[in-house]
């Protein structure tokens, strides 16, 4: 079975500092996506990014990017220029399947436990 | 983008009745909902995924008949939570996915609070 393991349970970064957050997995498949929520107190999850294991290229949306490492089972997350408005827990989750089962109805995300970042003024 | 509801946001039920949340797709079709459910500073645990139409398929350790999940359209979903006791207080997310549309996207969430 797939597994998500986030090992910081807290972090905390200075406004306008650069901060990562760690997310390892577990899986027998080859091809899967991963993706970063964002949970901010309003507790609306909000997906931050996206990244398909068949690109080798890291995906980047603005601040955020990823460090994906295919072979090591790694999936951190850089946000850059940290804001005030970046304090949430953050969980990564996987998603097994493939691009040719994306759609499909059965296949679940599965998430880590969550890193709950503080943002310092 | 797309967008899903939730409602209610807050119940509170007094223990030994039951409470209805719906969840709703307001600008796609929801082939596949998910029911989760989150504790204060915990990860999202997924209860039950339901197909538009069919019966909803239960996570291994949640009561199916504790917890009915009808997701009779498209467009909503509701889950049930029968006869309720405090412990079942929590906060139950709900999220949907389209044909076609591979991204999930999840509702606001219900707090649900049985005393």
């Amino acid at each position: 079975a797939q597994t998500v393991t986030q090992s910081q349970p807290e972090m905390s970064v200075q406004e306008a500092e650069t901060v990562t957050l760690s997310c390892t997995y577990d899986t027998s498949e080859s091809d899967y996506y991963l993706f970063w929520y964002k949970q901010p107190p309003s507790r609306q999850m909000i997906l931050v990014i996206r990244q398909e294991a068949y690109k080798q290229q890291n995906a980047t949306e603005n601040r955020f990017s990823v460090n994906f490492q295919k072979a090591a089972k790694s999936f951190s997350l850089k946000i850059s220029d940290s804001q005030l408005g970046d304090a949430a827990m953050y969980f990564c989750a996987y998603r097994g399947g493939g691009r040719m089962n994306y759609g499909g109805a059965t296949n679940k995300l599965i998430f880590g436990t969550g890193t709950l970042l503080a943002v310092q003024p | 983008g797309a967008v899903v509801s939730q409602h209610p946001s807050r119940v509170i039920c007094k223990s030994g009745t039951s409470v209805k949340i719906e969840c709703r797709s307001l600008d796609f079709q929801a082939t596949t909902m998910f029911w989760y459910r989150q504790f204060p500073k915990k990860s999202l645990m997924l209860m039950a995924t339901s197909n538009e139409g069919s019966k909803a398929t239960y996570e291994q350790g949640v009561e199916k008949d504790k917890f009915l999940i009808n997701h009779a359209s498209l467009t909503l979903s509701t889950l049930t939570v029968t006869s309720a006791h405090p412990e079942d207080s929590s906060f139950y997310i709900c999220s949907a996915r389209g044909r076609g549309l591979g991204e999930q996207y999840f509702g606001p969430g219900t707090r649900l609070t049985v005393t």
